[in-house]
């Protein structure tokens, strides 16, 4: 199985701070990456696919990037409503899997 | 709008078996993988299931394969996960989820909490 590394396991930030998170996968997964948010008591939402492509609906402020084993996923201008939780997922091989998470809070 | 409504969750005995159902509108579920994933409380998510489109192949976890089974009723627009032998460290949130690999969109989740 691929082990996806992300750090860092919580980040602090004031509102207006961009903010980066990293996933490394213990092998190459072709950027099959997806990014994902999720809030307290919530269902996990995909903001991320394919290493950079926002789905429809998610602010232009979240990016991401990255190729081979090493993969990245920012805010910029970090908002009140992007206090949350957020996953990396490998979908290049079965079976899929997550980085543990990394959660947000504000300073 | 797509919309994913688990159902079948429930506190339950050590050794027994519980099956959750996932009822599926807004796309056309017969053209789509499925997946259950489910989250510990207070711990991060872990996929558990995948089945194809049309049932020809299923992929499980180590941590329920030969447990669980999951399968789906295209004309109910229904996935199912038959969960047998329960045990302590399968209490979660049990999510599914539309997407042929990446996984685009979740059900709001069901609790099952094995417990004596």
């Amino acid at each position: 199985d691929i082990q996806m590394t992300q750090s860092p396991p919580s980040l602090s930030a004031s509102l207006g701070d961009k903010v980066t998170i990293t996933c490394q996968a213990s092998q190459n997964i072709n950027k099959y990456i997806a990014w994902y948010q999720q809030k307290p008591g919530k269902a996990p939402r995909l903001l991320i696919r394919y290493t950079s492509t926002l789905e429809s609906g998610t602010p232009s402020r979240f990016s991401g990037s990255g190729s081979g084993r090493d993969y990245s996923f920012s805010i910029s201008n970090v908002e009140s409503e992007d206090i949350a939780s957020y996953y990396c997922l490998q979908y290049d091989n079965l079976p899929p899997t997550f980085g543990g998470g990394t959660k947000l809070e504000l300073k | 709008e797509v919309q994913l409504v688990e159902s079948g969750g429930g506190l339950v005995q050590p050794g027994s078996s519980l099956k959750l159902s996932c009822v599926a509108s807004g796309f056309t579920f017969s053209s789509y993988n499925m997946h259950w994933i489910r989250q510990a409380p207070k711990k991060g998510l872990e996929w558990i299931a995948l089945i194809y489109y049309d049932s020809s192949n299923k992929y499980y976890a180590d941590s329920v394969k030969g447990r669980f089974t999951i399968s789906r009723d295209n004309s109910k627009n229904t996935l199912y996960l038959e969960m047998n032998s329960l045990r302590s460290e399968d209490t979660a949130m049990y999510y599914c989820a539309k997407g042929d690999w990446e996984l685009d969109y979740w059900g709001q989740g069901v609790m099952v909490t094995v417990s004596s």
